[in-house]
Order: structure tokens, then sequence, then C-alpha cells
């Protein structure tokens, strides 16, 4: 079973940006990509993006387009998510997940990161 | 963006009792409906996909059924690790996923 470990808390202040690494125990289990998804305080998850950890391409929620991107650096195994502009309101626990999927049958994302907590403060 | 309600928000219950999550989409999702156990300060965790069948290592107390919008999870007979928050998640177009509904022990 891959283990997806991520890079650890941040405080940020508002407008500053964040850059959060997971790092895959093994990338070639990655076939299907790897997505980011996080989870303000108190509420449920929110989907961020989806990254192809061979080809890179990529598809972003709406609401964080041109704030969000995600990148891979193959010779490390590791996927990166930057949020950009951040405000008070992107606080929240960061998850990466591998994503899984089967014709006819879907996508699912197993197994999440440990979740990284980032604050954006004054 | 399809949005997905779940059912009710909170539910107080003892260990031994059959349980029953709803979860529903804003338009049809097909079987395309995943969902997830999370336990306070940890990663949600895979119990559900494609919306009956089984993660590997998931206790067969643990069932789902439904298509189109209207989903369930049922636990048959609750356990003590089971009190935690269970979210829906659907994948028919992109990711969205439920408020969750937080199952505390009564």
């Amino acid at each position: 079973q891959v283990q997806l470990v991520q890079s650890g808390p941040e405080v940020k202040k508002p407008g500053a940006s964040v850059k959060v690494s997971c790092k895959a125990s093994d990338y070639r289990s990655l076939r299907y990509g790897v997505t980011w998804v996080r989870q303000a305080p108190g509420q449920g998850p929110e989907w961020m993006g989806w990254i192809s950890a061979y080809s890179g391409d990529t598809n972003y929620a709406q609401r964080l387009q041109g704030r969000v991107t995600i990148t891979t650096e193959t010779s490390t195994s590791t996927v990166y998510m930057e949020l950009r502009s951040l405000r008070s309101d992107d606080t929240a626990v960061y998850y990466c997940a591998r994503v899984l999927e089967v014709p006819a049958h879907g996508r699912w994302f197993d197994p999440w990161g440990q979740g990284t907590l980032v604050i954006v403060s004054p | 963006d399809i949005q997905m309600t779940q059912s009710p928000s909170s539910l107080s219950a003892s260990v031994g009792d059959r349980v029953t999550i709803t979860c529903r989409a804003s338009q049809k999702i097909d079987i395309y409906l995943n969902w997830y156990q999370q336990k306070p300060g940890k990663a949600p965790e895979l119990l559900i996909y494609s919306a009956s069948t089984l993660q590997s290592g998931v206790p067969s107390r643990f069932s789902g059924s439904g298509s189109g919008t209207d989903f369930t999870l049922t636990i048959s007979s609750l356990q003590p690790e089971d009190f935690a928050t269970y979210y829906c998640q659907q994948t028919y177009t992109f990711y969205t996923f439920g408020q969750g509904t937080k199952l505390e022990i009564k």
C-alpha cells in the first residue's frame, strides 16, 4: 500500500503563498493521479485539484482557478500544491490523496496523506 | 456544480444499533458515489466506492446502496470504533463531498 507523507504545518500572512509537498512511497502506484483536498475547521472536505503523475495534466476547482497550482517532481516522487494570495478563509488542513479509477465504476481517493495545517493570520 | 446533501447532520446511537445515513445528489450521478469515515485529527478513510463496493479491509457490518440521486450507508451493528464523521462524495463530475454526518455515542 502506497504511503503519502506531507510536509509540516505552516503559518502565513494574508496575501502570501504556501507550497505543500506530498511524497509518495511508490510513485508507480499513482497511475491515475493525485488530488488535493482541503478541510476548513468544522467543515466538510473541499476538492481543490488533480494532477496526472505522469503527463502533468491538471484540473482545478473553478473557485480556486488562478490561485492554485499543482506540480510534480518525478525524480523525488513528490507532488506539490501551491496556493497564492492567501486569505483568512484559506485556513484549513490540506490533504493529498491517490486517485484510483475503474471504468464504469468511478474514481475514489485512497489513501490520503496525513494532512498539513495551514493557518492564515495577520 | 453537483451538490451533495447528507442527513442527518448528526446522530446519537448505542453500540449494537443499526444506523443508516442518507446522501442525496442534486442531479443523477449513476453509481459514482463513495463513502469515507473520518476520526478527529485524522484524514478521511475510504469505506465504500461505486455506491456499494466495500473497500478491502473494511468490516462487513458496513454496506452501501443506491444509484441515481439517492444513496445510503448502513452500519448493521455499531461498534465503539465506528463513532466518527461520515462523508459521501460524488465523482460523476469532478468531485463534491457532503457536509458530513457526525455519529456520536448515546
